[in-house]
């Protein structure tokens, strides 16, 4: 069965670091591109960017170029997304998905709360 | 960037009626299209690629159109489990980008 779980939920203070992470299995991880997607509190899906573990080439959507960094390491199947200094305004779930233009495998998601 | 537009943002329907919605692009995407369906307190699932092709899974109630910038998800006779929000995608440009969803309640 093709599955991508994700890190359990995170709680952070405004200022700190966290990398959140998604394991790829079922299928040849390094060989097909993950997304991260944003899903603030009550609101839609924000395509973030994306990564091709085989080689780490990433992209990134404008919005969130240098305000987070994703990363893969192919030889644990796992991408991952951080950030440097957490603000409030990042309070979200964020979702990884193999990505081949369209996302067709989903994990479940992973909860960040940013609070001081 | 492609800026989508969904419409409308709320659909209220009955169970076994028809619900047809839409999803418009800032720019031609060909049929670089896709349709998501989320269910409160889950992560999105993949309904329809390339504007109309099912997933594997996706009910035959389910069907998508439309070319362009201009698409269409049909859902031909809503059932219980079909309530949710459904998202539309495109992957024709970078970066790319969703609509902002369209909630279908039960009326």
């Amino acid at each position: 069965e093709v599955q991508l779980v994700q890190s359990g939920a995170e709680v952070k203070k405004p200022g700190e670091s966290l990398k959140i992470s998604c394991k790829g299995s079922g299928y040849d991880f390094s060989t097909h591109w993950i997304a991260w997607v944003r899903q603030m509190p009550g609101k839609g899906l924000e395509w973030m960017g994306i990564i091709y573990p085989g080689v780490s080439d990433t992209r990134y959507s404008p919005s969130f170029q240098g305000q987070v960094t994703i990363s893969a390491d192919k030889s644990i199947n796992t991408a991952y997304l951080q950030w440097s200094y957490l603000q409030a305004s990042d309070t979200a779930m964020y979702y990884c998905a193999r990505h081949s233009h369209y996302m067709d495998v989903w994990g479940k998601g992973t909860t960040v709360t940013v609070s001081s | 960037e492609i800026v989508m537009t969904q419409s409308p943002p709320t659909l209220s329907v009955s169970p076994g009626e028809r619900a047809t919605l839409s999803c418009r692009t800032s720019q031609i995407v060909s049929t670089n299209l896709a349709w998501y369906q989320q269910k409160a307190g889950q992560a999105p699932r993949l309904l329809i690629s390339g504007a109309s092709t099912r997933a594997t899974g996706t009910p035959a109630r389910f069907s998508g159109s439309g070319s362009g910038t201009e698409f269409t998800l049909t859902i031909s006779s809503l059932q219980s489990e079909d309530f949710a929000v459904y998202y539309c995608q495109q992957y024709d440009n970078w970066p790319r980008t969703f609509g902002q969803g369209t909630k279908v309640e039960i009326k």
